[in-house]
């Protein structure tokens, strides 16, 4: 069974501060994609970044980075500069085989001003 | 832009009531889905569909049950809700392969009482 691990329940960053959230998964699907989404405080899910595992590059959305080891099965997302607004629970997702996402428990992140 | 709406943001039901949740996209997407999120467990499947009248159970279908009868409407019904049914419930829907995002709706906040 796939299944997609965020360690962190809870991380916190300052204002214009880089932060990592950790995420490692296990599928044995050999072509796969990965998601970063993101829920501010009453609000909707949104999608911050994608990788397809069969791309070596890292994706790069403005702020959002990830730093993806196909081998190692890990899926970070770096933010930088960090922004009051990116306040939020962040979810880590590995697409299923039947066009599901298996989430990871997700990870709250906090700045401070 | 894509638009998932949910007909309700919050609803309270009493125990042993039957509970409609409905969701709408606007997109033409074949996919659609239910999850249920909790605090410290992340999202789970409880259904999803790929066509009109088709219907996949996820990984808590138990109490629960789908109905979609046309493309864009996608229902979650709870037969006879119970206390441990409270939580806030997610649609999503996306186009039918597993590199595409899903788009949530903002979700319903369901308290049985």
């Amino acid at each position: 069974a796939q299944t997609v691990t965020q360690s962190q329940p809870e991380m916190s960053v300052q204002e214009a501060e880089t932060v990592t959230l950790s995420c490692t998964y296990d599928t044995s699907e050999s072509d796969y994609y990965l998601f970063w989404y993101k829920q501010p405080p009453s609000r909707q899910m949104i999608l911050v970044i994608r990788q397809e595992a069969y791309k070596q590059q890292n994706a790069t959305e403005n702020r959002f980075s990830v730093n993806f080891q196909k081998a190692a099965k890990s899926f970070s997302l770096k933010i930088s500069d960090s922004q009051l607004g990116d306040a939020a629970m962040y979810f880590c997702a590995s697409g299923g085989s039947q066009g599901n996402l298996i989430f990871g428990k997700g990870t709250k992140l906090s700045v401070k001003p | 832009d894509v638009k998932v709406t949910q007909s309700s943001r919050y609803l309270v039901k009493r125990t042993g009531e039957k509970v409609f949740l409905e969701c709408v996209q606007d997109m033409d997407h074949e996919n659609m889905f239910w999850y249920r999120q909790d605090p410290g467990l992340g999202l789970r499947l409880i259904y999803f569909s790929y066509d009109v009248k088709m219907k996949e159970k996820g990984d808590i279908p138990e109490g629960y049950s789908v109905s979609r009868e046309k493309k864009e409407r996608f229902s979650l019904i709870l037969e006879s809700a119970s206390t441990n049914q409270t939580s806030m419930y997610l649609c999503a829907s996306s186009l039918i392969y597993t590199e595409y995002e899903q788009y949530f709706g903002p979700g319903t906040r369901l308290t049985v009482t």
